[in-house]
C-alpha cells in the first residue's frame, strides 16, 4: 500500500540541527512531490516548504528561508528535511505529505516530533 | 504575509448539517486556489478529504462535500456522526509551490 513512514523522535539543544527522514513506498517516487508541514503543540498547521522527487526544485516558506533544506533520495525513495539553528518555537510535530498533480496532499507520514529545549 | 481564514469553532447537532469557510486575505476565494479539506483527530495525522475545490478521495464518506461560496471555499458536512467531531483544516495553493493553511476550526458536535 501506498505510505510515508518518518523517522523517530528527536531531541535537540537550541542552536543544533535536525534532519528528519520520510521513506515512500507502494508509489512511483519520482511522480510526485513532497511537502513538510508541522504543528506545534496546541497549534494549527503550518506549511514549510515543497521539493520535486522528479528534479529536486524546491520551495520553502519565507519564515524559514535559509534555515531549511529540504533534498530527495531517489535511489531510496527517501525524502530528508534539516532545520537548523533550531529554537524552542521549533518545537512541533512534523509532517510529510505526498503532493499530486491535482496541487493534494493525498497521503502523510505518521509524523516526527522534535523537541528543542536546553 | 498571505491569511487564511477560517471559523475558529462550530457546534452541530447529530444528523444535522453544518458549512465550514475558508477565506483568503487576497481575495476571494477560486478554483485556482485548488482549495483542499483535512481532518485531524487528536494524536493523529491529517486525512486529506476534499481536493481541487470538491474532488472527493476514495476514503472520503459520502456526507463530506466541496464547493465555493460567496468568495470562499467551503466544506459542508450533511447527516453528521458523532465521529465527525474533529479540528477541520484547509489549504489553499498560491503558485510557484506554494501553499498557505487556513487556522483550522474545532467542530463539536453535541
Amino acid at each position: 500500500q501506498v505510505q510515508l513512514v518518518q523517522s523517530g523522535a528527536e531531541v535537540k539543544k537550541p542552536g543544533a540541527s535536525v534532519k528528519v527522514s520520510c521513506k515512500a513506498s507502494g508509489y512511483t517516487f519520482t511522480s510526485y512531490g513532497i511537502s513538510w508541514v508541522r504543528q506545534a503543540p496546541g497549534q494549527g498547521l503550518e506549511w514549510m516548504g515543497w521539493i520535486s522527487a522528479y528534479n529536486g526544485n524546491t520551495n520553502y516558506a519565507q519564515k524559514l528561508q535559509g534555515r531549511v533544506t529540504m533534498t530527495t533520495d531517489t535511489s531510496t525513495s527517501t525524502a530528508y528535511m534539516e532545520l537548523r539553528s533550531l529554537r524552542s518555537d521549533d518545537t512541533a510535530v512534523y509532517y510529510c505529505a505526498r503532493v499530486t498533480i491535482t496541487m493534494t496532499f493525498d497521503i502523510w507520514g505518521q509524523g516526527t516530533m522534535v523537541t528543542v529545549s536546553s | 504575509q498571505t491569511v487564511v481564514t477560517q471559523e475558529p469553532s462550530l457546534t452541530v447537532s447529530p444528523g444535522g448539517t453544518v458549512t465550514l469557510t475558508c477565506a483568503s486575505s487576497t481575495g476571494a476565494v477560486t478554483s485556482g486556489y485548488y482549495p483542499n479539506w483535512f481532518q485531524q483527530k487528536p494524536g493523529q495525522a491529517p486525512r486529506a478529504l476534499i481536493y481541487s475545490t470538491s474532488n472527493k478521495h476514495s476514503w472520503t464518506p459520502a456526507r463530506f462535500s466541496g464547493s465555493l461560496l460567496g468568495g470562499k471555499a467551503a466544506l459542508t458536512l450533511s447527516g453528521v456522526q458523532p465521529e465527525d467531531e474533529a479540528e477541520y483544516y484547509c489549504l489553499l495553493y498560491y503558485g510557484g509551490a506554494h501553499w498557505v493553511f487556513g487556522g483550522g476550526t474545532k467542530l463539536t458536535v453535541l
